[in-house]
C-alpha cells in the first residue's frame, strides 16, 4: 500500500508569503492520480489540483501543484488571508490514500 | 450543480452499526463514476473508507475491508454506508463525495457537508 507523507505537519506564515508544502509517498505514483484538496474548520474539503498541477474550476493561479516520482509540491506565491487551512494530498492506486495533511497557519 | 447530502443518526452504540446514507441531486448516479466514503476523526485527518460504482461493484479500505458494506439505489439516487462493530475509535466526520474520471485525472470533486456520529454508550 502507497502511503503519502506530508511535510511539514504545520506551516507558519504572514500573508504575501510563499507557502511550499510538499507530498511524499513511499513508491512511485501516477501523476494523473494525485490530487490537492483544502479545508477549513467546519467544512468538506475543496479540490485544488488534480493530474499533479491541473488548478480546479475557480481556484486563482496562485496555487500551483508540481511534481513527479514520488514528490510533488503544492505552492502557494502570495498568501491571502482565505488561504490559511489545512491541505491535503490524495492519490488513487487501488485505495484513494490521503496524506496527513500541512496546516497552514499565520504567524 | 451537483450536491450530495448525508444523513442518518448522529449517536450510535459501541458493538452496534453505523448507518448514512449519502443522497445526490443534480447528477444521476446510473450516469457513471464512483461514489465515496470519507471520514476525519475529530482533529485528525482524512480517512477513506470505500467507494461503490452504480452498477454495485465496490472497493474497501483493506483496514475496514471486514466491517464495511457500502451500498448504492440508483432509483432513489442514493448511496449508502453500514459500519458493524463500532467502537470510540469510529466517531468522526463522515463525507459522501462524488469520485471523478476523465481526460486520464481521477479526484473527488463535490463533497457532501460531512455528518458527524459519535460512538458513546
Amino acid at each position: 500500500e502507497i502511503v503519502l507523507t506530508q511535510s511539514p505537519g504545520t506551516l507558519s506564515l504572514s500573508p504575501g508569503e510563499r507557502a511550499t508544502l510538499s507530498c511524499r509517498a513511499t513508491e512511485s505514483v501516477y501523476s494523473s492520480y494525485l490530487a490537492w484538496y483544502q479545508q477549513k474548520p467546519g467544512q468538506a474539503p475543496r479540490l485544488l489540483i488534480y493530474g499533479t498541477s491541473i488548478r480546479a474550476a475557480g481556484i486563482p493561479d496562485r496555487f500551483s501543484g508540481s511534481g513527479s516520482g514520488t514528490d510533488f509540491t503544492l505552492t502557494i506565491s502570495r498568501l491571502e488571508p482565505d488561504d490559511f487551512a489545512v491541505y491535503y494530498c490524495q492519490h488513487y492506486a487501488g485505495s484513494n490514500n490521503f496524506g496527513g495533511g500541512t496546516k497552514v497557519e499565520i504567524k | 450543480q451537483v450536491q450530495l447530502q448525508e444523513s442518518g443518526p448522529g449517536l450510535v452504540k459501541p458493538s452496534e452499526t453505523l448507518s448514512l446514507t449519502c443522497s445526490v441531486s443534480g447528477f444521476s448516479i446510473s450516469s457513471g463514476y464512483y461514489w465515496g466514503w470519507i471520514r476525519q476523526p475529530p482533529g485528525k485527518g482524512l480517512e477513506w473508507i470505500g467507494n461503490v460504482h452504480f452498477s454495485g461493484t465496490t472497493f474497501y479500505n483493506p483496514s475496514l475491508k471486514s466491517r464495511v458494506i457500502i451500498s448504492v439505489d440508483t432509483s432513489r439516487n442514493q448511496f449508502s454506508l453500514r459500519l458493524t462493530s463500532v467502537a470510540a475509535a469510529d466517531t468522526a466526520v463522515y463525507f459522501c463525495a462524488r469520485r471523478y474520471y476523465g481526460s486520464g485525472n481521477l479526484y473527488f470533486d463535490y463533497w457532501g457537508q460531512g455528518a458527524l456520529v459519535t460512538v458513546c454508550s
